[in-house]
């Protein structure tokens, strides 16, 4: 089974503040992505990697940053935490040459920014 | 530009009544479907998916879902719900030829008893 780890389930921060999230992923997966879910949105591309230190802006990249510096594990970033922020995060991981495409997810952390 | 609608963002069912959920797609490419499910706290889970072939495909826990190129939909059917189908369901559709999604905003499923 394939299996994609967050480090935190639930993580309190203060504004301004800058805050990591990890995602380890541990088949092998070329693609690791970050989504935020937020009610009545669905799930919003942050950042993707296909490749290790490689990354492409997803579709709201504003205000967060990723590293990708090995292959299992993707980084998402808070540079400055503001309360606009506060989400549920969700990494997955997927094969990049593969015709379903199908993405594999983490549990997810629920960030609050106060 | 790919976009997915789902109609409905709470359904309740009776158990043991059909579950019916509803996504439609535009996509300017052949268009990759999929559902997701999300049991409370926890990620999403895949249920099924369309890639090429049969219109009719056949998920996990009796779920199944047929593509209709005419009606660009994708809904998902469960003859008969069970306690345990609450959850919250996500349609998706590939995003051009890459590697992405475009979720839609979701439907959560309730089952009353």
């Amino acid at each position: 089974d394939v299996k994609v780890t967050q480090s935190s389930r639930y993580l309190v921060k203060r504004t301004g503040e800058k805050v990591f999230l990890e995602c380890v992923q541990d088949m092998d997966h070329e693609n690791m992505f970050w989504y935020r879910q937020d009610p009545g949105l669905g799930l919003r591309l942050i950042y993707f990697s296909y490749d290790v230190k490689m990354k492409e802006k997803g579709d709201i990249p504003e205000g967060y940053s990723v590293s990708r510096e090995k292959k299992e594990r993707f980084s998402l970033i808070l540079e400055s935490a503001s309360t606009n922020q506060t989400s549920m995060y969700l990494c997955a991981s997927s094969l990049l040459f593969r015709n379903s495409y199908e993405q594999y997810f983490g549990p997810g952390t629920r960030l609050t920014v106060t | 530009a790919q976009s997915v609608t789902q109609l409905g963002s709470h359904v309740s069912v009776s158990e043991g009544a059909l579950v019916l959920l509803r996504c439609n797609y535009s996509s300017s490419v052949p268009p990759y479907l999929f559902w997701y499910v999300q049991y409370p706290n926890q990620g999403l889970q895949l249920l099924l998916k369309y890639t090429t072939g049969a219109t009719l495909v056949k998920g996990i826990n009796g779920f199944e879902a047929e593509f209709k190129k005419s009606e660009t939909s994708f809904h998902l059917t469960k003859p008969s719900a069970h306690m345990s189908d609450a959850a919250e369901y996500f349609c998706a559709v590939r995003k051009n030829y890459g590697q992405n999604f475009v979720f839609g905003p979701g439907t959560r499923l309730s089952v009353l008893p």
